[in-house]
């Protein structure tokens, strides 16, 4: 089945220590996105990439950064992981391209079943 | 900044019993997505309401988008333990393409 896998489902490190998280997708979206989900809270759009062009959310930490080499892979990079940056960070996918005028109807994310990050 | 608040953050209750939750927002969206996150798992998309009071029913769950299109309601009949997550709404930032704002999401246990 088509789907968003990320990898690995739990990921444990130390504080200050670079971690990476992946995604792949066998849908061949266009679109993937990185969320950033606390505990009990809402998902927090972190970038998304559109084709290879790279968006970042005007919040989003130096800290965090981003690579997708090809269409199927994007990955989250967390250069210096601090105690606030235990998460589960999401990774999404959707098809047509985020033009101005699209109705969202023609649009569904589509989630994989995330990272678990714990920074001891 | 379009925001999107949910009531309640937390609902405990019976299996067999009804409920409903709410996204509230004072900003006009173009249309609404819910989603449903259970443990450990990312969300999944369960529907998505377009226009201005329009009702959709999916088997137990009914969905419901406020006539000028600032709200939008989740109602569930009959719950059952299987119905328990995490379930959020979410709405186009700005009403354009991808970009999706989400609200805090309301926290449903059923229990057996």
């Amino acid at each position: 089945d088509a789907m968003v896998i990320q990898n690995p489902r739990y990921q444990v490190t130390q504080f200050g220590k670079p971690v990476t998280l992946s995604c792949s997708q066998t849908l061949n979206h266009n679109v993937m996105y990185w969320y950033q989900q606390k505990s009990s809270q809402a998902p927090k759009l972190l970038f998304h990439y559109y084709d290879k062009d790279f968006n970042n959310e005007a919040d989003t930490p130096d800290n965090f950064q981003s690579r997708r080499p090809n269409t199927s892979f994007c990955f989250l990079d967390i250069r210096s992981p601090g105690l606030g940056d235990a998460a589960m960070y999401l990774c999404a996918t959707s098809d047509k391209p985020g033009l101005a005028g699209v109705r969202l109807s023609d649009n569904e994310q589509f989630f994989g079943p995330g990272t678990r990050l714990t920074v001891l | 900044t379009q925001l999107l608040e949910q009531s309640p953050q937390f609902l405990s209750i019976q299996e067999g019993e009804n409920l409903t939750v709410y996204c509230n927002s004072s900003s006009v969206f173009s249309s609404l997505q819910w989603y449903r996150q259970e443990p450990g798992e990312g969300p999944v998309l369960l529907v998505t309401v377009v226009t201005g009071g329009e009702v959709k029913k999916l088997k137990r769950l009914t969905f419901q988008f406020g006539d000028a299109r600032k709200d939008s309601s989740l109602h569930i009949t009959a719950a059952q333990p299987g119905d328990t997550g995490l379930y959020l709404c979410a709405g186009p930032i700005n009403n354009a393409g991808n970009m999706l704002t989400f609200g805090g999401g309301t926290r449903l246990m059923v229990k057996p």
